[in-house]
C-alpha cells in the first residue's frame, strides 16, 4: 500500500538556520502531496501541497518540490524563525485512488534563539 | 471558513468504559475521517466515511467503532475502552472526489487518557 517516511526527529536549530525535512513517499498512481503542520495545542494545519510532478508547494517561507524520479517532497526554508517551532507532517493522497490521506510519523522541530 | 468541531478535548475514563467522541463539520463535506496520532507513529486512519450512514475501515479499526447518522456528524465509539486506547484523536472531513486537487480540515483534536 502508500506509504510516507519521513527523517526521524527531534529536530534542533538556532534561529535563522537553513531548514530541510526530507520526506520520500511510495504511492501507485499519481497522488497528490501535502505538508501539513501542528503548532502546540493545535490541530493539523494544511502548510503547503503539490499536485502533479515538478509542482512546487509554498507558504510562509516553506517550499517543497514534487520530485516524481525521486519520489520525494523535501520540505525547506532558507531562515527558521521561533515560531516555526512545531510538528510537520508529510501526507500524500489519492495515490491507490482512495480518498484519504497517509501520513508520516511526523518530525518535531525546535528552533532556539 | 470551514470548521471541524470536535466537542472534547480533553476527557480521562476508565478501562472497559463506553466511549463517545463526536466531531461536527460545517462545510456540507461528503467525507470525514477519525485519525488517532501517537509519538513516532505519525497520523493512522481508524475509520473513514463517505456519505451517511456508510463507513470504510481504516488501517487500525480494531477496537473501534463509528456512526454517521447526518452529513455532519461523524462520531467515534470505543465499546470498552482499553489503556492502548490513549491517545490524541483527530477528525476531519473533506469534499467528495475533491482530495487530490484540495485539502482535508482538521479539527483540534480529542486527548483521550484511559486509566
Amino acid at each position: 500500500g502508500d506509504s510516507v517516511t519521513q527523517m526521524e526527529g527531534p529536530v534542533t536549530l538556532s534561529e535563522e538556520a537553513f531548514l530541510t525535512i526530507n520526506c520520500t513517499y511510495t504511492a501507485t498512481g499519481y497522488p497528490s502531496l501535502f505538508w501539513y503542520v501542528q503548532y502546540p495545542g493545535e490541530g493539523l494545519q494544511l502548510l503547503l501541497k503539490a499536485t502533479k510532478a515538478d509542482d512546487k508547494g509554498s507558504n510562509k517561507g516553506f517550499e517543497a518540490t514534487y520530485r516524481k524520479e525521486t519520489t520525494s517532497f523535501h520540505l525547506e526554508k532558507g531562515s527558521v524563525q521561533v515560531s516555526d517551532s512545531a510538528v510537520y507532517f508529510c501526507a500524500l493522497a489519492g495515490g491507490s485512488g482512495a480518498q484519504k490521506l497517509v501520513f508520516g510519523q511526523g518530525t518535531r522541530l525546535t528552533i532556539n534563539p | 471558513d470551514v470548521k471541524v468541531t470536535q466537542s472534547s478535548r480533553y476527557l480521562v475514563k476508565r478501562t472497559g468504559e463506553k466511549v463517545f467522541l463526536e466531531c461536527v463539520q460545517d462545510m456540507d463535506h461528503e467525507n470525514m475521517f477519525w485519525y488517532r496520532q501517537d509519538p513516532g507513529l505519525g497520523l493512522r486512519l481508524i475509520y473513514f466515511s463517505y456519505d451517511v450512514k456508510m463507513k470504510e475501515k481504516g488501517d487500525i479499526p480494531e477496537g473501534y467503532s463509528v456512526s454517521r447518522e447526518k452529513k455532519e456528524r461523524f462520531s467515534l465509539i470505543l465499546e470498552s475502552a482499553s489503556t492502548n486506547q490513549t491517545s490524541m484523536y483527530l477528525c476531519a472531513s473533506s469534499l467528495w472526489g475533491e482530495l487530490t486537487g484540495n485539502t482535508i480540515y482538521f479539527g483540534e483534536g480529542s486527548w483521550l487518557t484511559v486509566v
